[in-house]
């Protein structure tokens, strides 16, 4: 149960556009789509940004979405704000039947 | 409205024990499973456990597996967490989350956590 790889940190100017890769195995990532995407801000519970690779939760801003390639899934965000800094995080169904986290990301505006 | 309050958190010694409870309210509790998700101090998320919604499914992470109890009580709307053979790395705010039982929409709502600090 390795933890999902992702970049510690990514930063970007507001109105420009960001990526955060997320690397797991095919074990987890590469054959299931039950990938989802978390954004922390500091000193708060996670909050669920995009569920099943590519799916947004009413209320998300359409600038957050998902794709996944192999056994890497991404989260770009469009648009960069500077509410949206923050720790993000991915996570994946496994095939043991548990849920693995990845390594979180900083993002800084 | 939709709440999860997590309480039971405090410190602990080495080899000690804790009995996490997590009291939901505004939505379906049945309809849900539950999951407890903890967080070290400075350190990413990391899944520990998971209940359907009848707690016949339940899965651990090996850290955990064979020390720890999910276990819940549909008729008062409360989720738990024993926790025996506590371990320094256990340190962590734990923060129950809830997945839709019908399909996969991701951990769609958490609490906002309780602390447990194993120390001797």
């Amino acid at each position: 149960q390795s933890a999902l790889t992702q970049p510690p940190s990514v930063s970007g100017s507001p109105g420009q556009s960001v990526t955060i890769s997320c690397t797991g195995t095919s074990s987890d990532v590469g054959t299931f789509n039950r990938v989802s995407w978390y954004q922390q801000p500091p000193g708060s519970a996670p909050k669920l940004l995009i569920y099943e690779v590519t799916n947004r939760p009413s209320g998300v801003p359409a600038r957050f979405s998902g794709s996944k390639s192999g056994n890497t899934a991404s989260l770009t965000i469009s648009g960069l704000q500077p509410e949206d800094e923050g720790d993000f995080y991915c996570s994946s169904y496994t095939s043991t039947r548990t849920y693995v986290f990845g390594t979180g990301t900083k993002v800084t505006v | 409205e939709v709440q999860l309050v997590e309480s039971g958190g405090g410190v602990v010694k080495p080899g000690g024990s804790l009995r996490l409870s997590c009291a939901i309210s505004g939505f379906n509790f049945s309809t849900y499973s539950m999951n407890w998700v903890r967080q070290a101090p400075g350190k990413g998320l990391e899944w520990v456990s998971s209940i359907n919604s009848i707690s016949n499914y339940i899965y651990y992470s090996d850290s955990v597996k064979g020390r720890f109890t999910i276990s819940r009580d549909n008729a008062k709307n409360l989720l738990f967490l024993q926790m025996n053979s506590l371990r320094t790395e256990d340190t962590a705010v734990y923060h129950c989350a809830r997945r839709w039982a019908y399909g996969d929409y991701g951990f769609d709502s958490w609490g906002q956590g309780t602390l447990v600090s194993v120390s001797s």
